[in-house]
């Protein structure tokens, strides 16, 4: 079974940092991209970031872009997203997704993990 | 970036009736080389992360009820559930990915029973 399992999340302060890990199975995970989207409360859902299968280009929505780093570990199967400068706007509940066609960067997302909560407050 | 606006933002619909989403984009969403519409349509229940219904505009993905259609081309698109279950109440998105690294998503549409 496909599955993907989001841990990290919690509760930082303005200004914090936080790393977020998405465990995956049941895939060849270094033969797909990978990408992170966020729903903020009671909101709707906002890419994040994209991340290549080799882990060799990468890409960042413009509100994140110079705070937010992705990266993957293939021989761990996991894929990260390290945030710094958060800000009261980034608290989300955070998904990591797979683009489900081999090799390709950009498509539709399938699975999507069951998300994990950022808080950000003092 | 492609906004893409969906229609109505809530729904209620008699179980067994038809349902029916719209979702627009600012621009086309057609790639004239492939004649592709890069559109992809996603449920999510209550406390679930969304989950992938229909993708290239109308292609069901596998194990998805075929109650479950998707239409339209270029700028307009619609997700029709042809006989509503209890189970389909849920907050469905469109979600364009044409234009990247700028992906969009609708702003969702509440589906309820009457």
């Amino acid at each position: 079974e496909v599955q993907l399992v989001e841990s990290g999340g919690g509760l930082v302060q303005p200004g914090g940092s936080l790393r977020l890990s998405c465990a995956a199975s049941g895939f060849t995970f270094s033969s797909y991209a990978m990408h992170w989207v966020r729903q903020a409360p009671g909101k709707g859902l906002e890419f994040v970031s994209a991340i290549s299968n080799n882990g060799g280009s990468t890409y960042y929505a413009n509100s994140v872009k110079g705070r937010f780093t992705i990266s993957r570990d293939n021989s761990k199967n996991t894929l990260y997203l390290d945030m710094g400068s958060l800000r009261p706007e980034d608290m989300a509940v955070y998904y990591c997704a797979r683009v489900p066609t081999n090799g390709d960067l950009w498509a539709w997302f399938d699975p999507w993990g069951q998300g994990t909560l950022v808080t950000v407050s003092s | 970036d492609i906004v893409m606006t969906q229609s109505p933002d809530s729904l209620a619909v008699s179980l067994g009736e038809r349902a029916t989403i719209n979702c627009k984009s600012s621009q086309s969403v057609l790639y004239n080389s492939n004649n592709k519409n890069y559109l992809a349509w996603y449920q999510q229940r209550p406390g679930q992360p969304p989950k992938l219904l229909i993708y290239w505009a109308s292609t069901r993905e596998s194990g998805v009820p075929d109650r479950f259609s998707g239409s339209g081309s270029g700028t307009d698109f619609t997700l029709t559930i042809s006989s509503l279950q209890a189970e389909d109440v849920a907050v469905y998105y469109c979600h364009q990915y044409y234009s990247t690294p700028s992906y969009t998503f609708g702003q969702g549409t509440k589906l309820e029973i009457k």
